[in-house]
This record gives C-alpha cells, sequence and structure tokens, in this order.
C-alpha cells in the first residue's frame, strides 16, 4: 500500500451516524494530519496528531494514532450533510534530527456521503 | 476564506501556449508550497519555497517553472504542456517549513489542456 493510504475509498452513511476512516502509513512519521476537501475546493486542515500522542480531539472529531501498526483512524461523530467531503490523512516522516521539513504525504482519501 | 488566493480559477491551454498560475497568501507565512491533484491519485507535491528559497523539487518536468519573488506571492509557469497536466493545482502556505506546521490551502487552478 502507499503511503498514507485510507480505507475504504468510499463511504455512505446517514446523518446522524458516526463515520470511521482509516489511514496507514509505511514509513516512520513525525505526525499525521487529517483534512478535508469539498468539491471544487481546497484542503482544509482538520487536526494533526504527534507520533508521540496516541488519540487526539477537536469538537466531533476524534482521531488515533498507533505507530506499532502505523495506522491512524478519524472518527466524525453525529455526522451531518455538511460533512459530506473528501477526507485525507497526510503523514510528516522523520527527517534528519527530528524535523519534519513540511513535506506531507498524502493518501487516496476517502470520500464521505452523508445523507440528510 | 482561507487566506489564500489563486487565479486564476479554471485555466484551459492549447499544448503550445504559455500560461501563469498565481497565487498569493495573506496569512503572513513563510513556506509556500505547490501541489497537483489528479483524478484517481494521490495529492502530489511538486515544490516547496522557504523564505522564499526553493528547498523542494519534486522531480518535476522542466515545462513548469516556479517563481517565488517574495513570501507573500508563488508563480507557477507554464510552457508546452502535456495533456496529462490537466489536473487541480493547489497552493498551500504555512507558517515555516518546519515540525508541526498544518498548511492552508487554495482553492486552486483547474487546468485543462487541449
Amino acid at each position: 500500500s502507499q503511503q498514507g493510504e485510507e480505507d475504504p475509498q468510499a463511504l455512505s452513511i446517514q446523518e446522524g451516524e458516526n463515520a470511521t476512516m482509516n489511514c496507514s502509513y509505511k514509513t516512520s512519521i513525525n505526525n499525521l494530519q487529517w483534512y478535508r476537501q469539498n468539491s471544487g475546493r481546497g484542503l482544509v486542515h482538520l487536526i494533526l496528531i504527534r507520533s508521540n500522542e496516541r488519540e487526539k480531539h477537536r469538537g466531533r472529531l476524534r482521531v488515533t494514532l498507533d505507530t506499532s501498526k502505523k495506522s491512524s483512524s478519524l472518527l466524525i461523530t453525529a455526522s451531518r450533510a455538511a460533512d459530506t467531503a473528501s477526507y485525507f490523512c497526510a503523514t510528516a516522516r522523520e527527517g534528519a534530527g527530528g524535523t519534519s521539513y513540511g513535506k506531507l504525504t498524502f493518501g487516496q482519501g476517502t470520500i464521505l456521503t452523508v445523507h440528510p | 476564506e482561507t487566506g489564500v488566493t489563486q487565479t486564476p480559477r479554471h485555466l484551459v491551454m492549447g499544448m503550445t501556449n504559455k500560461k501563469s498560475l498565481k497565487c498569493e497568501q495573506h496569512l503572513g507565512h513563510n513556506a509556500m508550497y505547490w501541489y497537483k491533484q489528479s483524478a484517481k491519485k494521490p495529492l502530489e507535491l511538486m515544490f516547496v519555497y522557504n523564505f522564499k528559497e526553493q528547498t523542494e523539487n519534486n522531480s518535476v518536468p522542466s515545462r513548469f517553472s516556479p517563481e517565488c519573488p517574495n513570501s507573500s506571492h508563488l508563480f507557477l509557469h507554464l510552457h508546452t504542456l502535456q495533456p496529462e497536466d490537466s489536473a487541480l493545482y493547489l497552493c498551500a502556505s504555512s507558517p515555516g517549513q518546519g515540525n508541526y506546521q498544518p498548511q492552508h490551502f487554495g482553492d486552486g487552478t483547474r487546468l485543462s489542456i487541449l
């Protein structure tokens, strides 16, 4: 699989349900970030989790990171129609001296559709 | 409004044309990026600039020529493009090119090569 590969590729749910998206990666990372992209728009940063963190929350978002399995998950609780978008994980690789140099590697994304 | 503005939003050009994409950020950031987003493929990093200096060229063909006159502006000059260059070109910026720097994206330029 590619660095930052999301699963599933597409997810369709009803409003009010929870949505879970997974991301797997191959190399050691400094941090992992999740982004959202609405149709025809740019990416919007959602949340960043550092390699020494296991879980992070932001509003209805919950991100987990398991560095031993090289995987992360994004949970959106009580989804809304406005959450319909593509969701991408991006990894910042560990570099010399522990810096990530801002180079992000993105996965192909999960297309989430939330039906009203 | 993300603070990163890209123009034009749409561009159709022939293979022999020369055009430029423009990106401007109003966030006071020092690092700027060009990405290519093609259908069915992950977002590809093309170039990175930090404090106006190019720090990354991800093996991009020379028909794409970036320019960063200052930390707020980034251009992508295009010439003699190929049909496979049709894609959404996204510009992004971050406070610096270092640890824990979320990137702020513009809405992109949709480029179509005839």
